[in-house]
């Protein structure tokens, strides 16, 4: 069973700012089932990377992801107001995995 | 456009049973896998399982052995999960996602509420 385990827990900062999300695999995972997803309260989880490094439809660039084996990095370059929310990172495959979550909070 | 649109929150009492529904539109029904989520209230997401939409097969994750069952009618491109002897713990929102390559469209989720 492959555990993913996100950090920080949550993130504070300003809007303009980068922020950097770690996702990390108990065992090395396919980079090319590696997701990411965004979740603002009251809503579904939007997927926003998918395949490690690729944007989902409609996803700003400033959004990128990267990693590969056990260690996973979503980063946005310049945190604009919507971007304040908790972000998922996911194995999917034949089996589904989801990390804690990371919140991305107002400093 | 593709759409998973799922029923309505519903209210049960410990003991009953719930059957919420996924309602796909906008692709092939069976060209997709259907994925069950439950999300505990202020709690991270827990994948519960998947169906085989080609085949109607079922496969449950850890934890979701016993009381829960996916279930299809392909003929209104509807997948259902039901939960049987429902408790506290049960208390979530359940979201339906499909899968081919990638986990691109979800439901909008459903509150499932247990309380006497």
């Amino acid at each position: 069973e492959i555990v993913l385990t996100q950090s920080p827990g949550t993130l504070s900062l300003s809007p303009g700012e980068r922020a950097t999300l770690s996702c990390r695999a108990s065992q090395s995972v396919s980079s090319s089932k590696l997701a990411w997803y965004q979740q603002k309260r009251g809503q579904a989880p939007r997927l926003f990377i998918y395949g490690a490094s690729s944007r989902a439809t409609g996803i700003p660039d400033r959004f990128s992801g990267s990693g590969s084996g056990t260690d996973f990095t979503l980063t946005i370059s310049r945190l604009e107001p919507e971007d304040f929310a908790v972000y998922y990172c996911q194995h999917y495959g034949s089996t589904w995995a989801f990390g804690q979550g990371t919140k991305v909070e107002i400093k | 456009q593709v759409q998973l649109v799922q029923s309505g929150s519903e209210l049960k009492k410990p003991g009953a049973s719930v059957k919420v529904s996924c309602k796909a539109s906008g692709y092939t029904f069976t060209t997709y896998s259907m994925n069950w989520v439950r999300q505990a209230p202020g709690q991270g997401l827990e994948w519960m399982g998947w169906i085989n939409t080609n085949t109607g097969n079922p496969t449950y994750a850890q934890g979701f052995t016993g009381r829960f069952v996916f279930s299809l009618d392909t003929s209104v491109s509807t997948a259902y999960l039901q939960i049987s002897s429902l408790t506290a713990e049960d208390t979530a929102v359940y979201y339906c996602a499909r899968y081919d390559l990638k986990p691109d469209y979800w439901g909008q989720g459903t509150l499932v509420t247990v309380s006497s």
